[in-house]
């Protein structure tokens, strides 16, 4: 499959275990924040997205957390599988900005093992 | 599938050549982005389009362009090409063109350029 990035930090997890993927972002005045997941050989597919006025939301085995605070988010994903098994992007766009003027970060590879 | 159609997957050429890069979004899709894809950078917005005209401009070189055509497919044009060009090239479409954070993009699977 296609290589997205050859030092990415990897998250290498137990099949059924919970996974936490960490992010930093960068712009104080983002307002909108986006987890896209790469499989090799493929295009981002998006995951799930909050906005700034919400702290925590939940989707289909993902959940994601927004600190503003610190400029933090994290994506975690409850009973992970093998095909959950990809890089995963954080992306944040500020209001005024384009919708697809993403700025993504450098991703995080995670590793699912059998 | 996300339903959004890049061609060529793959392609070879020299530096200094010129390359064209199409992009068939989503159906009922109006907005286009192309999102360029490097092992030391990451991935980078680079343009987009909506309903036929340009919407926003990130980080793309004077020597690429992009046009969307009446039926809303979308070219990126490389000229002059250097060995940095390298990378994954991603279109993605959305129905959304408004400035403002909403909506998801559906991303192609990407036209993977490597220039010799």
């Amino acid at each position: 499959g296609e290589s997205v990035g050859l030092h990415l930090p990897t998250l290498s997890v137990q099949e059924g275990d919970n996974s936490i993927i960490n992010c930093a972002y960068s712009n104080s005045a983002s307002d909108y924040f986006i987890w896209y997941k790469q499989e090799s050989g493929k295009g981002p597919q998006f995951i799930i997205d909050i906005r700034s006025n919400m702290d925590k939301r939940q989707g289909q085995r993902v959940t994601v957390l927004l600190n503003k605070t610190v400029k933090h988010l994290s994506l975690q994903i409850a009973a992970t599988q093998p095909g959950d098994s990809a890089v995963y992007f954080c992306a944040e766009n500020y209001y005024g900005g384009s919708q697809g003027n993403l700025i993504f970060g450098k991703g995080t590879k995670l590793s699912v093992k059998p | 599938d996300s339903g959004v159609t890049q061609t060529p997957k793959h392609l070879i050429t020299a530096t200094g050549q010129r390359v064209t890069l199409r992009c068939s979004p989503r159906s009922g899709d109006l907005s286009v982005y192309w999102y360029q894809q490097s092992l030391d950078q990451g991935l980078q917005f680079l343009i987009q389009y909506y309903n036929g005209e340009e919407r926003a401009k990130g980080n793309i070189l004077e020597r690429f362009s992009a046009q969307q055509f009446p039926d809303l497919h979308s070219e990126l044009n490389l000229s002059s090409l250097e060995l940095g060009d390298s990378a994954l090239y991603f279109c993605a479409s959305s129905s959304q063109g408004t400035s403002g954070s909403t909506g998801e993009l559906f991303f192609g699977e990407g036209s993977r350029l490597t220039v010799l």
